[in-house]
């Protein structure tokens, strides 16, 4: 594998569900991040993760958790969602923080419908 | 503070001809200005960066951009548009070291006439 993987690519749940969102970076950064993209709409990001700490969390709702056991992986654990969570959930990383120089690397993102 | 402007939600060219896509950004700062690409079902991929060094900036796959401080833009073009350019497009300004300071265009999709 290599480059930026995310699993699984689609998934369908309930709004009672409990459901995980999985990311493996294999470029051996140590930053990694979770954004929303929902139609119509700019990318909205998520939360960040830098060595391993959460160091950015924006305003997100509770029923999204996240969790980064180490630098090449990253989880988005999912918990009584909305069907408006219903969006393209994708995962970058990159090498340092992103902003002034550093590029993100993302995965193709995972297709998340909630009923 | 800072945003961008994406001024086209669609362009439509036919193949062979030239492709423009068009970003206005407002920065306080000196910014580090990306242009993105994200093909149906796939993530997004950098197609360019410019980061001060100089003002026309080549990419991937034939794509090139122009800084013009001037007119706070930083313009997409391509000579000779392919089939395979078929895409959304994000324009993208940063100028922190730090994520939340990361601020992506809504996005340019670029359809190819036969």
């Amino acid at each position: 594998e290599t480059g930026v993987t995310q699993t699984p690519r689609h998934l369908v749940m309930g709004m009672t569900n409990k459901k995980s969102l999985k990311c493996e970076q294999h470029l051996g950064h140590n930053a990694m991040y979770w954004y929303k993209q929902s139609a119509k709409k700019p990318l909205e990001l998520m939360f960040v993760y830098s060595l391993e700490e959460r160091v950015e969390n924006n305003s997100v709702p509770s029923r999204f958790s996240p969790e980064c056991p180490n630098s090449s992986h990253l989880f988005l654990h999912l918990h009584t969602l909305q069907p408006e969570d219903s969006a393209l959930y994708l995962c970058a990383s990159s090498q340092g923080l992103a902003g002034g120089l550093n590029e993100q690397f993302f995965g193709p993102g995972t297709r998340l419908t909630v009923l | 503070a800072q945003s961008v402007t994406q001024l086209d939600s669609h362009v439509s060219v036919s193949e062979g001809t030239p492709v423009l896509l068009r970003c206005n950004y407002s920065s306080s700062y000196s910014p580090s200005l990306f242009w993105y690409v994200q093909h149906p079902n796939k993530g997004l991929q950098l197609l360019l960066k410019y980061t001060s060094a100089a003002t026309l900036v080549k990419g991937i796959n034939g794509f090139e951009a122009e800084f013009k401080k001037s007119e706070t833009s930083f313009h997409l073009t391509k000579p000779s548009a392919h089939m395979s350019d078929a895409a959304e497009y994000f324009c993208v300004v940063s100028g922190y070291s730090s994520a939340s300071k990361i601020i992506f265009g809504s996005g340019t999709r670029l359809s190819i006439r036969p």
